[in-house]
């Protein structure tokens, strides 16, 4: 299958700093990426799609000032939490949809563990 | 909207073989499953498109109903290897998923 790398794998930031959160297509271009949010335990909360060269689709109740998602190239889509706080603290799994093939299949990335202290 | 995945949890032991259901309220247009290890990324097992479609090889495999408003993941002969949250992915139009809660798959020696 495909591969998507996302970077870093664990964040630990204070309260009020921005983190950033790189996901990269390795072996394929992807028009379209996806940000998740997931709880322990819990499902995959899509929170937005992201579009090469244009504006993120948000889901209803996520904050777009919040969660800033840039995709500028076809392999790389960048997900900022700004002003980070504790309740923003998760585990937040990026995919990519491989458009080669039926089904649009998406590939996710190894997810990235924020803790806001 | 949210599929629902039955049952929450499994618990099986080596060889024993077990079916994870997942269920719409209206007709999906594909419905993927991916199985996630703890603290890992979602592992991509397969993807089904037409009604009545049947797919997968003699240990993992999979169906769609007919009315493609329903899925089940047949797991045979299970490995502990085989452990892990197993979701289902809702595609409804476009591009996106809607992922159901999970089933927690447990194989034991």
């Amino acid at each position: 299958g495909a591969v998507v790398s996302q970077h870093p794998s664990w964040v630990i930031c204070k309260s009020g700093t921005s983190v950033k959160i790189e996901c990269r297509s390795l072996d394929f271009q992807a028009t379209t990426m996806f940000w998740y949010r997931q709880f322990p335990k819990q499902s995959l909360m899509l929170m937005a799609t992201s579009n090469e060269g244009s504006k993120a689709t948000y889901e209803q109740g996520v904050e777009k000032d919040k969660f800033l998602i840039n995709h500028a190239s076809l392999t790389l889509s960048t997900l900022t939490v700004t002003s980070a706080h504790p309740e923003d603290s998760s585990f937040y799994i990026c995919s990519a949809r491989d458009p080669s093939g039926q089904g649009n299949i998406q590939y996710f990335g190894a997810g990235t563990r924020l803790s806001v202290l | 909207q949210q599929p629902v995945q039955s049952p929450q949890a499994v618990i099986l032991r080596e060889g024993e073989d077990a079916v994870i259901n997942c269920s719409s309220s209206k007709a999906l247009y594909s419905v993927h499953w991916y199985r996630q290890k703890h603290g890992e990324a979602p592992v991509f097992l397969m993807i089904l498109l037409k009604g009545g479609e049947q797919k997968g090889h003699e240990k993992i495999s999979a169906s769609f109903n007919e009315k493609k408003q329903q899925s089940s993941l047949y797991l045979t002969a299970s490995q502990l290897s085989y452990s892990g949250t197993y979701f289902c992915g809702a595609s409804y139009s476009g591009y996106a998923l809607n992922f159901g809660k999970g089933t927690s798959l447990l194989v034991t020696p």
